[in-house]
C-alpha cells in the first residue's frame, strides 16, 4: 500500500479544459515532488516543495501550476495542455528538504490524456 | 552534474535463476543511491538505498545491491528471481535536493 495518495488515477481532458491533480501524504513529510514520466522513460523532475515554497521548478511550461495549500497537500493545475502532455504525473514526497539521503515515496501516479 | 546509466534495457531469466541488473553513476560527491521498482501502470517503489557505511546494502523482497566506489557502480541483484519480479527497475543517485534516473532495465521472467 503506498503512502502517497494520487487523484484521480486517470484523467482524459481536451485542449481547452482547466483540471486539477491531487496529492496527499501523512508520514509528516516537508518536501513534495512532481513527475512526469512518458512510456518506456524514467521520470523526470518538475517541481519541488521544500516547507510548502516552491523550491525548484524545473523549466516547466506555465500551464502547469503547482500548487502546496499544506504540508500534506500538493496539486497540480492543468490548462490548455497539449497532446505531448499526455504522461503519467507521479508525486513522491520526503521527509526533510535539504537532506539528500532521504528516500523519495511515490504514489501511483494520475494517467493523463490529452485529446 | 549527476547522471546514472543503466546499460541493459531488457533483461530475460528464467524463474529460480539469479539476476544481477547494472547501474554505473556520475557524482562528485558522495553518492546518494537508490533502487526503485515499478510495475505496469504503478508508482516506483524503492527497494534499497545506499548512504554510507557498508557497501553491501539489503532491501526489500530479498534484493540486495553492493556499492563500488571504485568502479561507480551500485549493481542489484537477487539470488532466485520469482515470476512477480518482472517490472521495470531504475537505479537513482540523489544530490542537491534532486533525483536523477537511469533510463531504467526492464525485466522478463520466463518460466
Amino acid at each position: 500500500d503506498t503512502e502517497v495518495t494520487q487523484t484521480p488515477k486517470h484523467l482524459v481532458m481536451g485542449m481547452t479544459n482547466k483540471k486539477s491533480l491531487k496529492c496527499e501524504q501523512h508520514m509528516g513529510h516537508r518536501a513534495m515532488y512532481w513527475y512526469k514520466q512518458k512510456a518506456k522513460k524514467p521520470p523526470e523532475l518538475m517541481f519541488v516543495y521544500s516547507y510548502e515554497k516552491l523550491s525548484i521548478n524545473e523549466s516547466v511550461p506555465s500551464r502547469f501550476s503547482p500548487e502546496c495549500p499544506n504540508s500534506s497537500l500538493l496539486n497540480l493545475h492543468l490548462h490548455a495542455l497539449q497532446p505531448e502532455d499526455s504522461a503519467l504525473y507521479l508525486c513522491a514526497s520526503s521527509q526533510e528538504p535539504g537532506y539528500s539521503n532521504q528516500p523519495q515515496h511515490f504514489g501511483d501516479g494520475t494517467r493523463l490524456s490529452i485529446l | 552534474a549527476q547522471s546514472v546509466t543503466q546499460p541493459d534495457i531488457h533483461i530475460t531469466v528464467s524463474e529460480g535463476a539469479s539476476l544481477e541488473l547494472r547501474c554505473n553513476y556520475s557524482y562528485g560527491a558522495t553518492p546518494y543511491l537508490f533502487w526503485y521498482v515499478q510495475s505496469p501502470g504503478q508508482g516506483l517503489q524503492l527497494l534499497l538505498k545506499y548512504f554510507s557505511g557498508d557497501t553491501l546494502v539489503q532491501g526489500i523482497k530479498g534484493f540486495e545491491a553492493e556499492f563500488k566506489r571504485s568502479q561507480s557502480s551500485f549493481n542489484l541483484r537477487k539470488p532466485s528471481v520469482h515470476w512477480s519480479d518482472a517490472a521495470e527497475y531504475f537505479c537513482a543517485v540523489e544530490g542537491g535536493n534532486k533525483l536523477v534516473f537511469g533510463a531504467g532495465t526492464i525485466l522478463r521472467v520466463k518460466s
